[in-house]
């Protein structure tokens, strides 16, 4: 059964500081990977996408990805109080549409 | 980006009725559409994938009779609740991809509220 695993939190992170997010999987065959921002009675929405492994920037988000140890982390620079949220890493396999969700992970960002 | 539209966004409706969902990619063709259900502090759960044209692939322990989907259009999907009950209130939330990418985006959901 595939897996993907992040620790629930909450994780909170003063203003300006960076937040770091974790996210292990367990289907070695995993091609793409995704991370989710989900605020509070709202739907997801994406804010990364990384398929190779590295590091990947888009503003002040950076996702890291390392097959070998089957990790994928989302750091977040100069966290603000609008980044608190839930943060959903999502992992799909060779030839598979669909996503496996990790539980996601609270973060807080306090002023 | 992609957006995807669902409507409604919030459904109260008494036990024994039947509610419609839809939801709609509206700038882009969606080959695959994905139906979850997510209840409150928990995260998604996957109810069905919907291909245009074809019958949906229901997740085990998700009663196909009991949630109906349709996928007439490569821009539109449907999730029928049938006799509908309180259990079935949850959060409901469509996401569409395209065909040369793994990005699912999704529709901003719909809170059904059986009575």
């Amino acid at each position: 059964q595939k897996e993907v695993e992040q620790n629930s939190g909450p994780l909170s992170v003063p203003e300006g500081a960076i937040a770091s997010l974790n996210c292990t999987y367990s289907d070695r065959g995993s091609q793409s990977f995704f991370w989710y921002r989900q605020y509070s009675g709202k739907s997801p929405e994406l804010i990364m996408s990384i398929y190779s492994n590295g590091d990947k920037e888009d503003g002040r988000f950076t996702a890291q990805l390392n097959k070998a140890s089957q990790y994928v982390s989302l750091l977040i620079r100069d966290s603000q109080p609008s980044d608190s949220a839930t943060y959903l890493c999502a992992v799909n396999g060779a030839g598979s549409y669909q996503l496996t969700f990790g539980k996601g992970t609270k973060l807080s960002v306090i002023p | 980006g992609a957006v995807v539209s669902q409507h409604p966004s919030r459904v109260i409706c008494k036990s024994g009725t039947s509610v419609k969902i839809e939801c709609r990619s509206l700038d882009f063709q969606a080959t695959t559409m994905f139906w979850y259900r997510q209840f409150p502090k928990q995260s998604l759960m996957l109810m069905a994938t919907s291909n245009e044209g074809s019958k949906a692939t229901y997740e085990q322990g998700v009663e196909k009779d009991k949630f109906l989907i349709n996928h007439a259009s490569l821009t539109l999907s449907t999730l029928t609740v049938t006799s509908a009950h309180p259990e079935d209130s949850s959060f409901y939330i469509c996401s569409a991809s395209l065909w040369d990418y793994n990005e699912q985006f999704f529709g901003p959901g719909t809170r059904l509220t059986v009575l």
